[in-house]
């Protein structure tokens, strides 16, 4: 296991169209997570993902946003009907359950989405 | 959410100096914190978990210190190489799950 993969690592599309980016975790990790970091910012949290169940997702992400993680394994976030204010880098990361926080995250390498 | 700040924004330094900087995070319902480093075109790479008050952490030339108390964390960089180029970010943990990212500082090394 090489590490946090994300497939594709760049992402040009037009406004309006739909999009959806695939992350494969460590295979050991059964927390998933996905950011968002616009130019200048740091990673904005998305949502997460324990095993196959959403826990959490952020107020500030839009119904067009979607994530899926089926059989708690890889996992596909989707946006749908793209706006120029959604090019960002969107970060996965991965992590054991957290004992006694001693766990850090592994990240991939990010999809970068250009809306155009 | 928590406000996460983080200085200076960015940073040259002359290779071989030493530099410091801060992350500053609420100090109540504190769990753990954590610092990334950051290179262009890669992954951001975990340097530290940092749970207790007063907390010192070391990874070769580079340190972390830990004030829970006051709500801030230093990061260190002793001898500073170009290798050291990228983006710092630390992240308190809010609640018992996710990370709030600081918007990081972006240092640079002069030859």
């Amino acid at each position: 296991d090489t590490g946090v993969s994300q497939d594709p690592r760049h992402k040009i599309t037009k406004r309006g169209q739909n999009v959806t980016f695939r992350c494969d975790p460590i295979s050991e990790h059964n927390r998933l997570y996905w950011y968002r970091q616009t130019l200048g910012q740091g990673p904005e949290f998305l949502t997460y993902f324990q095993n196959e169940a959403q826990l959490e997702k952020s107020r500030l992400l839009s119904d067009r946003f979607s994530a899926e993680r089926p059989k708690g394994s890889f996992s596909t976030l989707e946006i749908q009907r793209t706006e120029q204010g959604d090019s960002a880098m969107y970060l996965c990361a991965s992590s054991p359950t957290f004992q006694g926080g001693a766990a850090g995250y592994t990240f991939g390498s990010g999809t970068r989405l250009t809306v155009v | 959410i928590l406000n996460v700040e983080q200085s200076p924004q960015s940073l040259h330094v002359q290779e071989g100096d030493s530099t410091n900087f801060t992350c500053s995070f609420p100090s109540s319902n504190f769990y753990a914190l954590h610092w990334y480093r950051w290179e262009t075109a890669k992954s951001p790479e975990a340097l530290f978990v940092m749970t207790l008050n007063g907390d010192e952490k070391k990874k070769g030339r580079i340190s972390a210190t830990l004030n829970t108390k006051e709500g801030y964390s230093y990061l260190y960089i002793k001898g500073s190489q170009p290798e050291d180029s990228a983006t710092y970010l630390c992240a308190p943990r809010e609640g018992a799950q996710k990370l709030v990212f600081g918007q990081g500082t972006r240092l640079t090394i002069n030859p």
